[in-house]
Protein backbone atom coordinates (compact mmCIF):
# COMPACT_ATOMS: atom_id res chain seq x y z
CA UNK A 1 0.00 0.00 0.00
CA UNK A 2 1.56 3.17 -0.88
CA UNK A 3 -0.73 5.67 1.10
CA UNK A 4 -2.70 7.14 -1.82
CA UNK A 5 -5.96 6.71 -2.32
CA UNK A 6 -8.17 7.55 -5.28
CA UNK A 7 -12.04 8.02 -5.66
CA UNK A 8 -14.11 6.97 -7.40
CA UNK A 9 -12.43 3.55 -8.52
CA UNK A 10 -14.92 3.12 -11.73
CA UNK A 11 -16.60 5.60 -13.30
CA UNK A 12 -19.12 5.95 -16.85
CA UNK A 13 -19.70 9.06 -18.22
CA UNK A 14 -20.99 10.21 -21.83
CA UNK A 15 -19.63 12.31 -24.07
CA UNK A 16 -19.50 15.81 -23.28
CA UNK A 17 -20.39 15.49 -19.58
CA UNK A 18 -17.61 16.60 -16.82
CA UNK A 19 -15.92 14.67 -14.48
CA UNK A 20 -13.92 15.16 -11.16
CA UNK A 21 -11.69 12.60 -10.32
CA UNK A 22 -9.89 13.20 -6.18
CA UNK A 23 -6.55 11.95 -4.78
CA UNK A 24 -5.56 11.84 -0.94
CA UNK A 25 -1.69 12.18 -1.14
CA UNK A 26 0.44 10.20 1.03
CA UNK A 27 0.94 11.70 4.57
CA UNK A 28 4.14 14.14 4.31
CA UNK A 29 4.20 14.43 0.36
CA UNK A 30 3.18 17.83 -0.86
CA UNK A 31 4.07 17.08 -4.83
CA UNK A 32 0.93 15.65 -6.36
CA UNK A 33 1.09 14.39 -10.32
CA UNK A 34 -1.56 13.30 -12.54
CA UNK A 35 -1.27 10.72 -15.14
CA UNK A 36 -3.30 9.58 -17.57
CA UNK A 37 -2.95 5.40 -19.47
CA UNK A 38 -4.63 3.99 -22.07
CA UNK A 39 -4.84 0.54 -22.33
CA UNK A 40 -1.37 -1.33 -23.30
CA UNK A 41 0.61 2.26 -22.85
CA UNK A 42 2.41 3.91 -20.51
CA UNK A 43 1.38 6.90 -18.14
CA UNK A 44 0.96 10.14 -19.92
CA UNK A 45 1.74 13.42 -17.54
CA UNK A 46 -1.00 15.78 -17.62
CA UNK A 47 -0.08 18.05 -14.68
CA UNK A 48 1.55 18.52 -11.39
CA UNK A 49 1.04 20.08 -8.09
CA UNK A 50 3.10 21.78 -5.59
CA UNK A 51 2.46 23.68 -2.94
CA UNK A 52 -1.55 24.48 -4.52
CA UNK A 53 -0.21 25.80 -7.51
CA UNK A 54 0.27 24.48 -10.93
CA UNK A 55 4.05 23.14 -11.64
CA UNK A 56 4.25 21.59 -14.66
CA UNK A 57 2.04 20.77 -17.40
CA UNK A 58 2.19 17.94 -20.28
CA UNK A 59 0.57 17.96 -23.38
CA UNK A 60 -3.37 18.09 -22.67
CA UNK A 61 -6.00 20.80 -23.41
CA UNK A 62 -7.17 23.09 -20.99
CA UNK A 63 -10.20 21.39 -20.41
CA UNK A 64 -8.10 18.79 -17.68
CA UNK A 65 -7.77 21.27 -14.97
CA UNK A 66 -6.89 20.58 -11.52
CA UNK A 67 -6.56 21.63 -7.71
CA UNK A 68 -4.51 21.08 -4.77
CA UNK A 69 -5.88 21.83 -1.89
CA UNK A 70 -4.02 23.10 1.66
CA UNK A 71 -4.35 19.21 3.64
CA UNK A 72 -2.59 18.15 -0.51
CA UNK A 73 -5.31 16.27 -1.54
CA UNK A 74 -5.83 17.10 -4.93
CA UNK A 75 -8.80 17.19 -7.85
CA UNK A 76 -8.52 16.51 -11.16
CA UNK A 77 -11.08 18.09 -13.39
CA UNK A 78 -11.99 17.29 -17.34
CA UNK A 79 -14.93 19.45 -18.90
CA UNK A 80 -15.82 18.16 -22.22
CA UNK A 81 -16.12 14.49 -22.31
CA UNK A 82 -14.60 13.00 -25.23
CA UNK A 83 -14.40 9.37 -26.24
CA UNK A 84 -10.72 9.23 -26.40
CA UNK A 85 -10.87 10.25 -22.48
CA UNK A 86 -11.27 6.91 -21.77
CA UNK A 87 -8.61 5.80 -19.82
CA UNK A 88 -7.50 4.85 -16.15
CA UNK A 89 -6.25 8.13 -14.58
CA UNK A 90 -3.73 8.02 -12.14
CA UNK A 91 -2.76 10.25 -9.03
CA UNK A 92 0.73 10.54 -7.94
CA UNK A 93 2.43 11.89 -4.68
CA UNK A 94 5.86 12.87 -3.98
CA UNK A 95 8.23 14.64 -1.57
CA UNK A 96 10.95 16.36 -3.57
CA UNK A 97 9.00 19.71 -3.84
CA UNK A 98 10.28 20.46 -7.05
CA UNK A 99 9.40 17.60 -8.89
CA UNK A 100 13.20 16.73 -9.73
CA UNK A 101 14.72 12.93 -9.44
CA UNK A 102 11.35 12.47 -7.94
CA UNK A 103 10.00 8.91 -7.40
CA UNK A 104 6.35 8.78 -7.07
CA UNK A 105 4.11 6.44 -5.65
CA UNK A 106 0.45 5.93 -7.13
CA UNK A 107 -2.93 5.88 -6.21
CA UNK A 108 -4.79 2.13 -7.71
CA UNK A 109 -6.93 4.83 -10.06
CA UNK A 110 -9.93 5.60 -11.44
CA UNK A 111 -10.92 3.56 -14.76
CA UNK A 112 -12.68 6.49 -16.50
CA UNK A 113 -15.33 5.40 -19.48
CA UNK A 114 -17.09 7.62 -21.84
CA UNK A 115 -19.74 6.92 -23.69
CA UNK B 1 10.14 14.84 -28.97
CA UNK B 2 11.75 13.26 -25.85
CA UNK B 3 10.68 9.40 -26.01
CA UNK B 4 11.33 6.25 -23.73
CA UNK B 5 11.38 3.08 -25.97
CA UNK B 6 11.00 -0.52 -24.93
CA UNK B 7 10.10 -3.75 -26.36
CA UNK B 8 6.17 -4.62 -25.54
CA UNK B 9 7.07 -8.01 -25.34
CA UNK B 10 5.83 -10.38 -24.46
CA UNK B 11 9.05 -11.68 -22.86
CA UNK B 12 8.97 -15.15 -21.59
CA UNK B 13 11.03 -16.46 -19.32
CA UNK B 14 11.89 -19.74 -17.17
CA UNK B 15 11.22 -19.84 -13.64
CA UNK B 16 14.53 -19.45 -11.97
CA UNK B 17 16.41 -17.86 -14.66
CA UNK B 18 17.29 -14.02 -15.08
CA UNK B 19 14.85 -11.83 -16.87
CA UNK B 20 16.26 -8.96 -18.95
CA UNK B 21 14.32 -6.06 -19.39
CA UNK B 22 15.82 -2.79 -21.37
CA UNK B 23 14.56 0.69 -22.31
CA UNK B 24 16.63 3.47 -24.37
CA UNK B 25 15.97 6.85 -24.33
CA UNK B 26 16.45 10.37 -26.12
CA UNK B 27 16.83 12.71 -23.95
CA UNK B 28 20.51 12.94 -23.18
CA UNK B 29 19.60 15.58 -20.60
CA UNK B 30 17.72 13.45 -18.64
CA UNK B 31 19.43 12.61 -14.99
CA UNK B 32 16.62 10.09 -13.32
CA UNK B 33 15.35 6.84 -14.14
CA UNK B 34 12.79 4.31 -12.69
CA UNK B 35 11.11 1.04 -13.32
CA UNK B 36 7.92 0.30 -12.24
CA UNK B 37 6.17 -2.81 -11.86
CA UNK B 38 2.13 -3.06 -12.86
CA UNK B 39 0.24 -6.41 -12.78
CA UNK B 40 -3.08 -6.00 -15.27
CA UNK B 41 -5.90 -3.47 -13.87
CA UNK B 42 -3.26 -2.40 -11.04
CA UNK B 43 -1.23 0.99 -10.41
CA UNK B 44 2.26 0.95 -11.01
CA UNK B 45 4.14 0.29 -8.54
CA UNK B 46 8.25 1.63 -7.91
CA UNK B 47 10.82 -1.07 -8.17
CA UNK B 48 14.43 0.64 -8.47
CA UNK B 49 15.36 3.90 -8.78
CA UNK B 50 19.02 4.60 -10.93
CA UNK B 51 21.08 8.41 -11.11
CA UNK B 52 24.38 7.29 -11.87
CA UNK B 53 25.70 5.35 -14.55
CA UNK B 54 26.57 1.69 -13.70
CA UNK B 55 24.99 -1.14 -11.66
CA UNK B 56 22.41 -1.24 -8.43
CA UNK B 57 21.40 -3.77 -6.67
CA UNK B 58 18.41 -4.46 -4.54
CA UNK B 59 17.77 -7.74 -3.75
CA UNK B 60 16.75 -10.08 -6.78
CA UNK B 61 16.85 -6.79 -8.82
CA UNK B 62 19.72 -4.99 -10.58
CA UNK B 63 19.72 -1.65 -12.34
CA UNK B 64 22.01 -0.72 -15.27
CA UNK B 65 22.37 2.64 -16.58
CA UNK B 66 24.91 3.95 -19.15
CA UNK B 67 24.07 7.50 -20.25
CA UNK B 68 26.80 7.84 -23.11
CA UNK B 69 24.40 4.77 -25.04
CA UNK B 70 21.10 6.44 -23.43
CA UNK B 71 20.54 2.74 -22.59
CA UNK B 72 18.92 1.43 -18.97
CA UNK B 73 18.65 -2.17 -17.90
CA UNK B 74 16.79 -4.00 -15.41
CA UNK B 75 17.83 -7.72 -14.70
CA UNK B 76 15.50 -9.71 -12.51
CA UNK B 77 17.62 -13.03 -10.94
CA UNK B 78 15.99 -15.98 -9.87
CA UNK B 79 12.67 -15.33 -11.69
CA UNK B 80 9.47 -16.06 -9.95
CA UNK B 81 5.90 -16.70 -11.31
CA UNK B 82 4.66 -13.81 -9.37
CA UNK B 83 7.36 -11.48 -11.52
CA UNK B 84 4.56 -11.84 -14.37
CA UNK B 85 3.89 -8.17 -14.79
CA UNK B 86 4.54 -5.43 -17.33
CA UNK B 87 7.66 -3.29 -16.23
CA UNK B 88 7.77 0.63 -17.36
CA UNK B 89 10.83 2.25 -17.79
CA UNK B 90 10.08 5.78 -16.89
CA UNK B 91 13.30 8.69 -17.22
CA UNK B 92 13.78 12.09 -17.26
CA UNK B 93 14.76 15.37 -15.12
CA UNK B 94 11.50 17.70 -14.31
CA UNK B 95 8.89 16.07 -15.95
CA UNK B 96 9.38 11.82 -16.35
CA UNK B 97 8.53 10.64 -19.86
CA UNK B 98 7.50 6.79 -19.84
CA UNK B 99 7.68 3.89 -21.89
CA UNK B 100 4.97 1.94 -23.07
CA UNK B 101 6.26 -1.08 -20.71
CA UNK B 102 7.31 -4.79 -21.29
CA UNK B 103 5.01 -7.72 -20.58
CA UNK B 104 7.38 -9.94 -18.70
CA UNK B 105 6.03 -13.60 -18.56
CA UNK B 106 7.90 -15.86 -16.09
CA UNK B 107 6.90 -19.62 -16.94
CA UNK B 108 7.08 -22.16 -13.96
Amino acid sequence: ETGVTQSPTHLIKTRGQQVTLRCSSQSGHNTVSWYQQALGQGPQFIFQYYREEENGRGNFPPRFSGLQFPNYSSELNVNALELDDSALYLCASGSDGQGHNEKLFFGSGTQLSVL
Amino acid sequence: QKEVEQNSGPLSVPEGAIASLNCTYSDRGSQSFFWYRQYSGKSPELIMSIYSNGDKEDGRFTAQLNKASQYVSLLIRDSQPSDSATYLCAGGDYQLIWGAGTKLIIKP
